[in-house]
């Protein structure tokens, strides 16, 4: 397995547009997460699913910030209208018997 | 609010030396502990875990976990340059139900040639 993939890996935008981020997770496993790490906070999980259902959603900062699981292969993480305090990277995981795996992450710059 | 505590270091050692990380949490209910290794501009990467009080050995790495305590420890033997990086320690609820991860904001090892 290519393990969880995570598009794109840099993305600079500018304050007020919309940025979309993609990840594909490890085939077979049930949970997905999205976390955001920065210098002052570390990692922050932001939300989680379960078999493509959101569970948690309660580390999401703003109704800025949204998420979906279509189906058990893709997931996005939606911010609209960026700011420049979203500035961060965002990696996506995936978990199977406790044991989380990153993807690579996605670099956030809104200027 | 559960919290994970790491020194941010930078931890410095001498290649071959052991690195001693240390991490404590609050939740006393913990029941899983986990250990990541994440190297400059990459992503986080499990490298040990740990369910019960006492050692457990992984090649050069022994995690030792004092639940009394509510402290968690990464040792690492023959420190080499390779394993600079900092180290996330993760812990994981005991609630009925799911619990996810809560993160520590990780210790930065140096391992000098």
């Amino acid at each position: 397995d290519a393990g969880v993939i995570q598009s794109p890996r840099h993305e600079v935008t500018e304050m007020g547009q919309e940025v979309t981020l993609r990840c594909k997770p490890i085939s077979g496993h049930d949970y997905l997460f999205w976390y955001r790490q920065t210098m002052m906070r570390g990692l922050e999980l932001l939300i989680y699913f379960n078999n493509n259902v959101p569970i948690d959603d309660s580390g999401m900062p703003e109704d800025r910030f949204s998420a979906k699981m279509p189906n058990a292969s893709f997931s996005t993480l939606k911010i609209q209208p960026s700011e420049p305090r979203d500035s961060a990277v965002y990696f996506c995981a995936s978990s199977y018997h406790e044991k989380l795996f990153f993807g690579s992450g996605t670099q956030l710059s809104v200027l | 609010q559960k919290e994970v505590e790491q020194n941010s270091g930078p931890l410095s050692v001498p290649e071959g030396a052991i690195a001693s990380l240390n991490c404590t949490y609050s939740d006393r209910g913990s029941q899983s502990f986990f250990w990541y290794r994440q190297y400059s501009g990459k992503s986080p990467e499990l490298i040990m875990f740990i369910y019960s009080n006492g050692d457990k050995e992984d090649g050069r790495f022994t995690a030792q976990l004092n639940k009394a305590s509510q402290y968690v420890s990464l040792l690492i033997r023959d420190s080499q340059p390779s394993d600079s990086a900092t180290y996330l320690c993760a812990v994981k609820g005991g609630n009925s139900g799911y619990s996810t991860l809560t993160f520590g904001k990780g210790t930065m090892l140096l391992v000098s040639p």
